[in-house]
């Protein structure tokens, strides 16, 4: 099946920096792309919708300048947490779709001390 | 109330049995997804359906669009089933919607 990257996979920063996680899709190209967050023990929640050529599309309550997104070319999206806070340590996985399928990433793990 | 309801939350069973995982939706959709996460965080998607029963292994998959509930079914369980079954549905073609997930452990 096709395959989407993520990197890095693991990540720690102090409070205050910015971290950027690259997803990519490897064998296909994606218009779209999708960021999920993934607190302890909760459900996946759809962040944003990243749009290759354009800007993305933010779900309610999430800060767009908070997590900066660049779907620069069809096979790479970026998100970048930007000043970040613990609060924002959680798991961040993307997916991209291909025809009626989803492919997910393998995530992101990134704890801010 | 969630759009996406899963049960159980959490589910053991011994290896050999014979396991259903349910999840109810309460939104008009185009798929539904049954996804498995394992303690890594990787996700994997197992199955899509729209309609039907879809079989894959030891993994089926069934889905009731008039009653808005799918069932995940493995047979024949063994420890390496061990993680989360996530059941995902597909509202408008692109956006999913999660269910709260399904943590089964299977003992030897």
């Amino acid at each position: 099946g096709a395959v989407v990257s993520q990197h890095p996979s693991r990540v720690i920063c102090k409070s205050g920096t910015s971290v950027k996680i690259e997803c990519r899709s490897l064998d296909f190209q994606a218009t779209t792309m999708f960021w999920y967050r993934q607190f302890p023990k909760q459900s996946l929640m759809l962040m944003a919708t990243s749009n290759e050529g354009s800007k993305a599309t933010y779900e309610q309550g999430v800060e767009k300048d908070k997590f900066l997104i660049n779907h620069a070319s069809l096979t790479l999206s970026t998100l970048t947490v930007t000043s970040a806070h613990p609060e924002d340590s959680s798991f961040y996985i993307c997916s991209a779709p291909l025809g009626t399928e989803q492919f997910f990433g393998p995530g992101t793990r990134l704890t801010v001390l | 109330k969630n759009e996406v309801e899963q049960s159980p939350q959490n589910l053991t069973a011994q290896e050999g049995e014979f396991i259903t995982i349910n999840c109810s939706y309460s939104v008009g959709i185009s798929a539904l997804h049954w996804l498995q996460q394992h303690p890594g965080g990787g996700i994997v998607s197992l199955f899509m359906l729209s309609s039907g029963k879809k079989k894959h292994g030891r993994l089926i998959a069934t889905i009731n669009i008039q009653e808005k509930h799918s069932s995940l079914h493995i047979t024949a369980s063994h420890p390496r089933d061990s993680a989360v079954y996530i059941c995902a549905v597909d509202i408008n073609a692109d956006k999913l919607i999660f269910g709260t997930g399904t943590r089964l452990q299977v003992f030897p």
